[in-house]
């Protein structure tokens, strides 16, 4: 399968711990993006890399998550201290450039449950 | 501020029947209009994009359309089938600085009953 993959597809935690979600966008797309969905809404941005360097960070973004992806190939989110709001799919995309046609392809997400 | 809305908010309807999703939206500057499909507890896949020039799409039994003046699209669905039972995304794109970003809309979930 050479789409976007996820890993874990499912992680279970308890407030406070800290989780980490990887990425592997498809080869040789050098954007990748991640995105959060709650239960009844569409995506929401958080950030996005075009090769390894960060471009952009949303609001949404707090001081608890960080992103990285080192060597512009797969890319982590990190969550500290979770909170029961952090409850949500985390989704990751990636695209081939970026022209206004690009299309972005999503992975099939990582569901975290923050009891 | 750059919004999608979409309606309705959920749809049932019967397997072989032809449905319409419809989204509005407030975006600029528009740059194109996506719709895509997601399965539960999947990433979202794409059915179709569309530039302000276009006016209807065709993917297989889906169609788009576009009225850019009235900032309108919908999303007709032909002979549905019970694998067409998913959330359907309207997504626009806009022009921002030197990229592009996407606006999504919360989706429809549609569920085909046999």
């Amino acid at each position: 399968d050479t789409g976007v993959s996820q890993d874990p597809r499912h992680k279970i935690t308890k407030r406070g711990q800290n989780v980490t979600f990887r990425c592997d966008p498809i080869s040789e797309h050098n954007r990748l993006y991640w995105y959060r969905q709650t239960l009844g809404q569409g995506p929401e941005f958080l950030t996005y890399f075009q090769n390894e360097a960060q471009l952009e960070k949303s609001r949404l973004l707090s001081d608890r998550f960080s992103a990285e992806r080192p060597k512009g190939s797969f890319s982590t989110l990190e969550i500290q201290r979770t909170e029961q709001g952090d409850s949500a799919m985390y989704l990751c995309a990636s695209s081939p450039g970026t022209g206004a046609y690009n299309e972005q392809f999503f992975g099939p997400g990582t569901r975290l449950t923050v009891l | 501020k750059n919004q999608v809305e979409q309606s309705p908010q959920s749809l049932i309807i019967l397997e072989g029947k032809n449905c319409t999703l419809q989204c509005n939206y407030t975006v600029s500057p528009f740059s194109n209009l996506r719709w895509y499909k997601q399965d539960t507890g999947r990433g979202p896949v794409s059915l179709t994009i569309m530039t302000f020039s276009e006016n209807t799409k065709s993917n297989r039994r889906y169609t788009a359309t576009l009225d850019a003046d009235t900032k309108q699209s919908s999303l007709h669905i032909t002979a549905s089938q019970l694998s067409d039972s998913a959330s359907y995304i309207c997504v626009v794109s806009a022009r921002q600085d030197s990229s592009y970003k996407l606006i999504f809309g919360s989706g429809t979930r549609l569920l085909v009953r046999p």
